[in-house]
């Protein structure tokens, strides 16, 4: 079964420091999709990233990076710069197909953030 | 795009109370699942639709539980004799597609079991 690690439970910063959120995956599968949404004090968990498993290239959207190493089953997240905006619960999930073959996501426990001013 | 609606956001009980919530996706997908999500932790599948079809139901789904989405629009999840182990917040998402196309979730229905 997919397994999901995020190690970090929480995490507080001062803005403007960068973080990075750590995400380890066990899977048997050989194609499969990584996420990461965030989840604010609203509750909605919003979509930040997919990746699948044949793109390791690192992707930078703003002050989000992802670092993606299948050699290590990571599939890291990095925000430059901090703000009290980012402060949330981000939840690193892992795709897998159910014994009757439809898709699901299987999340990690999260790790919440907050960013001090 | 008005997103994904669940009613109510919050729902108090009694123990041994049928509740049921409702889910309105994002107009035209034509998937949904049914996540449910406990303090400190991520989200768990529940179970899950395509158009009307239940499709897949996870084993955390006992059968005081029932899910339906007729006519593959809005869909409802009851709990029948509720227990304070039933406790938590309950997310509903949709999607178009395949190939894990990302899930749009609503703000969720919590519920608390007395």
């Amino acid at each position: 079964a997919q397994k999901v690690t995020q190690a970090q439970t929480e995490i507080s910063v001062v803005e403007k420091e960068d973080v990075t959120l750590d995400c380890v995956y066990e899977t048997r599968d050989t194609t499969y999709y990584l996420f990461w949404y965030k989840q604010p004090p609203s509750g909605e968990l919003v979509f930040l990233i997919r990746r699948n498993s044949f793109d390791e290239q690192n992707e930078i959207s703003g002050r989000y990076s992802w670092n993606f190493q299948k050699s290590t089953s990571s599939f890291n997240f990095t925000i430059t710069a901090s703000q009290v905006v980012d402060s949330a619960v981000y939840f690193c999930a892992l795709s897998e197909i159910t014994q009757g073959g439809s898709e699901k996501l299987v999340f990690g426990k999260g790790t919440k953030l907050t960013v001090n001013p | 795009d008005t997103g994904v609606s669940q009613n109510p956001r919050h729902k108090i009980t009694k123990r041994g109370q049928n509740v049921t919530f409702r889910c309105d996706p994002i107009s035209e997908h034509n998937r949904l699942y049914w996540y449910r999500q406990t303090l400190g932790q991520g989200p768990e599948f529940l179970t899950y639709f395509q158009n009307e079809a239940q499709l897949e139901k996870s084993r955390l789904l006992s059968d005081r539980f029932s899910a339906e989405r007729p006519k593959g629009s809005f869909s409802t999840l009851e709990i029948q004799r509720t227990e304070q182990g039933d406790s938590a917040m309950y997310l509903c998402a949709s999607t178009a597609g395949t190939g894990y196309s990302p899930l749009h979730f609503g703000n969720g229905t919590r519920l608390t079991v007395t």
